[in-house]
């Protein structure tokens, strides 16, 4: 099983929709969570970024950690064509030996429709 | 801004070869990073680099090895080329103590025939 587990899509959705991106884990000791959207022919660029559970909002944009059930999710509203794009959860843990080192999940490929 | 260029965006070598593929990024980070990016299996972590001349394994580095002599540059090595080791290949860099904000580059796609 791996750590981290993200379903790669295909998401295609209308634009205007709510779309929600979603990743588990297994690992109890992940303590820092991130968002990274890789558009096409671009490398991964950091887009939300959270410590400890709870919500965390950034314009059209809300991450969502669930420690208890190791869950997190990414929530887009009011989605946009400029959207579209690989999006990629990423998790570290607090205090390792291998400082800055994260594990990603697969990615899920997001396309938003005009 | 942050910038980390990778010297090639498409590369094409021959089994056995040997692959020099270099990073370098302009930010002082100490944290340097070589992943590689195959489709449903996401980012895997080859080697990375908290420090002039330090290297750590990460989950697969087996037939890579790296080399960092500068703190700008960060390289990676494929000693002996295989058609196993297609794929794109993402340097990023940070600061020794940011957990999780890692700063990519565009990426090479290398094809090895």
């Amino acid at each position: 099983q791996k750590e981290v587990e993200q379903d790669p899509g295909p998401l295609s959705v209308p634009e205007g929709a709510i779309v929600s991106l979603n990743c588990t884990y297994s690992n109890s000791a992940f303590q820092y969570f991130m968002w990274y959207r890789q558009y096409s022919r671009k490398g991964p660029e950091l887009l939300m970024y959270t410590y400890s559970s709870g919500n965390k909002e950034d314009g059209r944009f809300t991450a969502q950690v669930d420690k208890s059930s190791k869950y997190i999710s990414l929530f887009i509203r009011d989605s946009q064509p400029s959207d579209s794009a690989t999006y990629l959860c990423a998790m570290s843990v607090k205090g390792s030996s291998n400082t800055g080192k994260l594990i990603f999940g697969q990615g899920t490929t997001l396309q938003v429709k005009p | 801004d942050v910038k980390v260029t990778q010297s090639s965006r498409y590369l094409v070598k021959r089994t056995g070869e040997k692959v020099f593929l270099e990073c370098v990024q302009d930010m002082d980070h100490e944290n340097m990073f070589w992943y590689r990016q195959d489709p449903g299996l996401g980012l895997r972590l080859i080697y990375f680099s908290y420090d002039v001349k330090m290297k750590e394994k990460g989950d697969i580095p087996e037939g890579y090895s790296v080399s960092r002599e500068k703190k700008e540059r960060f390289s990676l090595i494929l000693e002996s080329a295989s058609t196993n080791q297609t794929s794109m290949y993402l340097c990023a860099s940070s600061f020794l103590t940011a957990v999780g904000e890692q700063y990519f580059g565009p990426g090479t796609r290398l094809t090895v025939t």
